[in-house]
């Protein structure tokens, strides 16, 4: 069955340092991949996409992510983090065999410390 | 152009009672998408409909749950006879028309509280 998994629940980094959320997929063929940023009490906020092509994609507020097949993964990255990063996120894979939901990993909750 | 709306934001019931959550996807699309959000977990896939028909069931729960997207109005997720283990966001989505694959729009969520 497709999963995807978001290996880390919780991370905390230091306000100006770098960061990687990890997500690694299981699926047969390429998929649609996703990350979403859910802050507290709020919907889900689409940062990055990537369907095909460039390997590396750019989203909002300064996330990148990279797409590598030989490792199924879709690590999400952002050089500098800022307090407002502070947030919930999402890796997604879709769609699946032809049905047009999203999978969604588990989350991984960020912490910044000041 | 506003985004997918849910009401209400936050609803409690009893055990027993019907909960009823609505969504009211962006204008112009006639795609609607229902997903589970339970504590402490990723969002799960629950039921996708266009205008009048569903398409895919295959998360619903077998019992007590249903959904419909009507011609006219938003869509309705309806549980009855609720249980504390209903307790949890419920987040609507929505895509326009497809085209190979599109990207759904999500709402701000139904937080429902069983007591």
């Amino acid at each position: 069955a497709q999963s995807v998994t978001q290996p880390d629940i919780h991370i905390t980094v230091s306000e100006g340092a770098s960061l990687e959320l990890r997500c690694n997929y299981s699926y047969g063929a390429t998929p649609y991949l996703f990350w979403y940023v859910q802050s507290p009490g709020q919907g889900l906020q689409l940062l990055l996409k990537y369907f095909s092509g460039d390997t590396l994609v750019q989203g909002i507020k300064g996330f990148e992510a990279e797409f590598k097949r030989s490792q199924s993964s879709f690590n999400l990255r952002k050089p500098s983090v800022h307090w407002s990063d502070a947030a919930e996120y999402f890796c997604a894979v879709g769609p699946i065999q032809g049905a047009q939901k999203l999978v969604f990993g588990q989350g991984t909750r960020l912490t910044i410390n000041p | 152009n506003a985004g997918v709306m849910q009401n209400p934001r936050h609803l409690v019931r009893r055990r027993g009672q019907e909960a009823r959550l609505r969504c009211s996807p962006m204008k112009g699309h006639s795609h609607v998408y229902w997903y589970r959000q339970l504590p402490e977990e990723g969002l799960k896939f629950m039921v996708y409909l266009q205008k009048e028909n569903i398409i895919d069931e295959s998360g619903m729960p077998k019992e007590r749950f249903s959904a419909e997207f009507p011609k006219e109005g938003p869509s309705i997720l309806r549980i009855q006879q609720v249980v504390r283990g209903d307790s949890a966001a419920y987040f609507c989505a929505s895509s326009p028309a497809l085209a190979n694959y599109n990207e759904q729009f999500f709402g701000p969520g139904t937080r429902l509280t069983v007591l």
